[in-house]
């Protein structure tokens, strides 16, 4: 199947510092990719969609200043955490959208990335 | 607006055989999808029905009735290593993905 790679898997950083998150699919390409956080206990909430060549599409209450967004290519999107605080520490997790030209477009997901904010 | 619903939790017995009920009331429909989530890991695709029936796939099968509004996966002969939550997911009409909260399946021997 479909392997989709997030790095790092786990990061700890101070507050007030940025945080990148990498997704990678690879071994198809993603003109779709999704970046979602998740609280313990708690569901998938999806951030926003992230469209190669364009501008991310955020979902309401999630401020595309702090949490910036490049798709730069096929096979890479990027989450940048900025000026994070402990409230930004959660499971970021991050799918691509499989183009199989039929009526499934699966999405896979990474391994999530853990990140605690200090 | 949208909505999934399916149960919090449910436990069940090794070898035995559980069922997950899910429903949803969407703008359009375009798929349903049944992913796995272990603790503190990604969900893992499961299943994917976009028809009426049964779609089985080894241990694991997938019903889906589209007039109902209603899907269920089903586990068969239970493992400990089913324990995990099982999140229905539904594809609306502009393909965006409505998710359920997830039910969390607890396996005892």
């Amino acid at each position: 199947g479909a392997v989709v790679s997030q790095h790092p898997s786990r990061v700890i950083c101070k507050s007030g510092t940025s945080v990148k998150i990498e997704c990678r699919s690879l071994d198809f390409q993603a003109t779709t990719m999704f970046w979602y956080r998740q609280f313990p206990k708690q569901s998938l909430m999806l951030m926003a969609t992230s469209n190669e060549g364009s501008k991310a599409t955020y979902e309401q209450g999630v401020e595309k200043d702090k949490f910036l967004i490049n798709h730069a290519s096929l096979t890479l999107s990027t989450l940048t955490v900025t000026s994070a605080h402990p409230e930004d520490s959660s499971f970021y997790i991050c799918s691509a959208k499989e183009i199989s030209g039929g009526a499934l477009e699966t999405q896979y997901f990474g391994p999530g990335t853990r990140l605690l904010v200090l | 607006g949208q909505n999934i619903d399916q149960p919090t939790e449910m436990t069940a017995t090794e070898g035995a055989i559980v069922q997950i009920n899910c429903t949803y009331q969407t703008s359009g429909f375009n798929g349903l999808f049944w992913y796995q989530q272990h603790a503190g890991e990604a969900p893992t695709f499961l299943s994917y029905n976009v028809l009426d029936g049964l779609e089985e796939k080894g241990r694991f099968s997938s019903f889906l009735s589209r007039s109902k509004g209603y899907s269920y996966l089903l586990l068969k002969e239970l493992q400990m290593k089913d324990s995990a939550s099982y999140l229905c997911a539904v594809h609306d009409s502009n393909y965006q993905l409505i998710w359920g909260a997830g039910t969390k399946l607890i396996i005892k021997p």
